[in-house]
């Protein structure tokens, strides 16, 4: 079993739908959550950072962390062609010298005009 | 925001050759970078762990010899892909920390280098 799963998609959505973007986890120790985006070809640029359970919000994007049922996701409202790319979820267990992050496979998202 | 560049963004060499990667924080100093690979398709896996001055930390499974990684300074890694072959071709992604940042948990990453060798 993967310590993260992750959904590959793809998933297509006509412009303008709200998106969820969901990945679980087996590590109890996992703390530190974030989503990265990835376009073809490119580096991941990071989405949205959570630490333990809990929402958070930025613009379009909501991020919601629930540790009692290792869940994690992504939501984005009114989405844009713009957002198509792939999204990766990646946790660790702490942010010291360490900060080893785990990724999920990514989900390939296509939004249509 | 901090940026991390790397180079060569793509090269082709031939089996059997070593290829050297760069890797560089352009306004931050990285006490610690990362090397990562990516498969088509599949997400990043960790490959080591490069700290200042010191050695890096291998993953499970990747062979030290093979790859190695050289973290001279606190804006430069480098990694070498030693004696390569087809099955090495992959994309490499490194990032960067910035300890001294206000979002010290934040990995910067660089745009890849492509390696095809054939």
């Amino acid at each position: 079993q993967k310590e993260v799963e992750q959904d590959p998609g793809p998933l297509s959505v006509p412009e303008g739908a709200i998106v969820s973007l969901n990945c679980t986890y087996s590590n109890s120790a996992f703390q530190y959550f974030m989503w990265y985006r990835q376009y073809s070809r490119k580096g991941p640029e990071l989405l949205m950072y959570t630490y333990s359970s809990g929402n958070k919000e930025d613009g379009r994007f909501t991020a919601q962390v629930d540790k009692s049922s290792k869940y994690i996701s992504l939501f984005i409202r009114d989405s844009q062609p713009s957002d198509s790319a792939t999204y990766l979820c990646a946790m660790s267990e702490g942010s010291g010298n360490t900060g080893k992050l785990i990724f999920g496979q990514g989900t390939t998202l296509q939004v249509k005009p | 925001g901090a940026v991390v560049s790397q180079h060569p963004s793509w090269v082709i060499c031939k089996s059997g050759t070593s290829v050297k990667i760069e890797c560089r924080s352009l306004d931050f100093q990285a006490t610690t970078m990362f090397w990562y690979r990516q498969f088509p398709k599949q997400s990043l896996m960790l490959m080591a762990t490069s700290n200042e001055g010191s050695k890096a930390t291998y993953e499970q499974g990747v062979e030290k010899d093979k790859f190695l990684i050289n973290h001279a300074s606190l804006t430069l890694s480098t990694l070498t892909v030693t004696s390569a072959h087809p099955e090495d071709s992959s994309f490499y992604i490194c990032s960067a920390r910035d300890f001294s940042g206000a979002h010290s948990y934040e990995q910067y990453f660089g745009p890849g280098t492509r390696l095809t060798v054939t």
